[in-house]
């Protein structure tokens, strides 16, 4: 049980264009998500925390407008990466904090998704 | 703000020694530290939770101490195998949900 799929793995987009990552929680449901970013050799950086009816939380540095989150249902987050440039070429990964477990305690993560921007 | 380090940065053995990986964080006003284990190209497996009020935790060959009054952890493995290879990652849980990540520890146990 407690399985987090992404989708896509692995995504290569032109410079300019804008790609949608997706996050499922397959086997329960997950009130909050979260997305991170991770660089090769760099530790996971917190994006932004996905609540399900409202909006995302964004950390300090993160643009918002640029990292277009929704967490339309309790099983389903998507990250949308606007106007892709080559730098924001990284390995996405989220993952989900079952409903009602409260605390950082259950997070259940996703494979990751590798974005490279040409 | 917190920082977590991770010492060394890469570590290579033999096969069936054990070892010993380090983890500092700077702020210990936590709710738990956890190891996560992340194979190349791969998303992370949870290994071990230690929440604040405890010192330590075992899971089979993986025990995982935890000194939050001086900021440290380590997660100690016996008898290493080379399917122990991966790179570890310390993680601490603060407010809101939030996890904290170090950059990890590679890891190549060799037959």
């Amino acid at each position: 049980g407690a399985v987090v799929s992404q989708h896509p793995s692995r995504v290569i987009c032109k410079s300019g264009t804008s790609v949608k990552i997706e996050c499922r929680s397959l086997d329960f449901q997950a009130t909050t998500m979260f997305w991170y970013r991770q660089f090769p050799k760099q530790s996971l950086m917190l994006m932004a925390t996905s609540n399900e009816g409202s909006k995302a939380t964004y950390e300090q540095g993160v643009e918002k407008d640029k990292f277009l989150i929704n967490h339309a249902s309790l099983t389903l987050s998507t990250l949308t990466v606007t106007s892709a440039h080559p730098e924001d070429s990284s390995f996405y990964i989220c993952s989900a904090s079952p409903s009602g477990t409260g605390r950082t305690d259950t997070q259940y993560f996703g494979p990751g998704t590798r974005l490279t921007v040409l | 703000k917190q920082e977590v380090t991770q010492i060394p940065a890469a570590l290579s053995v033999p096969e069936g020694e054990n070892l010993v990986l380090n983890c500092s964080f700077t702020d210990s006003a936590i709710y738990n530290l956890q190891w996560f284990r992340q194979d190349p190209g791969k998303g992370l497996t949870s290994l071990l939770l230690i929440q604040s009020s405890q010192r330590e935790q075992t899971s089979g060959r993986l025990n995982a101490s935890l000194d939050k009054s001086s900021g440290r952890s380590t997660l100690y493995i016996a008898a290493s195998q080379p399917g122990d290879s991966a790179t570890y990652l310390c993680a601490v849980g603060g407010s809101n949900y939030k996890l904290t990540f170090g950059k990890g520890t590679l890891l190549t146990v060799n037959p």
